[in-house]
């Protein structure tokens, strides 16, 4: 258990479907991120969220669409989405996430939602 | 921006030490190395984090040369439970912020 929980656990959505997943830490941070990790690739990094609001984007499509009405919640939201969307969607969360340069903040993640599209 | 280089992967025996080295040969002054552990469909989760010279903890060892372009990440005596993928990360230092960026790991296999 890290204090990060994810829900829901596994979803299966078809591509004209709207759904949402959602993240909440319970650790007292303030930075948020959204990952994909795809079948054999390395994770990738999404989206960043520092003190609610968003620092990063790293080129994602805009089917995907992230929400965080607070430090502690975080949401992605989904629509229109296509078969190579289908991943492991990982949530993490860390103190701050601009903090001290170089030190890399350890980040702290989520069990993951199992995302299949058809 | 630093990049890391690790082997894709390594089998070992149960009871076996393992060490599993990266290469980061442009990590800048300021940059601390941190290692996760991810089991499959799980998250990473962090295992120890140095800045030079050694860093023990419960879990592993972290030895870090004086030049610090490389590091060893130190498993005693592995179990079956330690199969996984480990990754090796330095921050993507950037103007107001930072990442920490996942490259594609070393899995580590476990033989009983």
């Amino acid at each position: 258990e890290t204090g990060v929980t994810q829900t829901p656990r596994h979803l299966v959505m078809g591509m004209t479907n709207k759904k949402s997943l959602k993240c909440e830490q319970h650790l007292g941070h303030n930075a948020m991120y959204w990952y994909k990790q795809s079948a054999k690739k390395p994770l990738e990094l999404m989206f960043v969220y520092n003190f609610k609001e968003q620092t990063e984007n790293n080129s994602v499509p805009s089917r995907f669409s992230p929400e965080c009405p607070n430090s502690s919640h975080l949401f992605l939201h989904l629509h229109t989405l296509q078969p190579e969307d289908s991943a492991l969607y990982l949530c993490a969360s860390s103190q701050e996430g601009i903090g001290l340069a170089g030190v890399g903040e350890t980040q702290y993640f989520g069990p993951g939602t199992r995302l299949l599209v058809l | 921006l630093a990049k890391t280089t690790q082997p894709i992967s390594m089998d070992s025996y149960e009871g076996q030490e393992v060490n599993i080295t990266c290469s980061h040969n442009n990590i800048a002054t300021n940059d601390y190395i941190t290692w996760y552990q991810q089991f499959p469909s799980q998250g990473p989760r962090f295992i120890i984090q140095g800045y030079k010279t050694k860093v023990t903890n419960e879990v592993a060892s972290l030895f870090i040369p004086a030049d610090r372009k490389s590091s060893t990440l130190s498993l005693p005596r592995v179990s079956l439970s330690d199969t996984a993928v480990y990754y090796c990360l330095v921050p993507d230092s950037g103007a107001g912020s930072y990442q920490l960026t996942f490259g594609k790991g070393t899995k580590l296999s476990v033989i009983p």
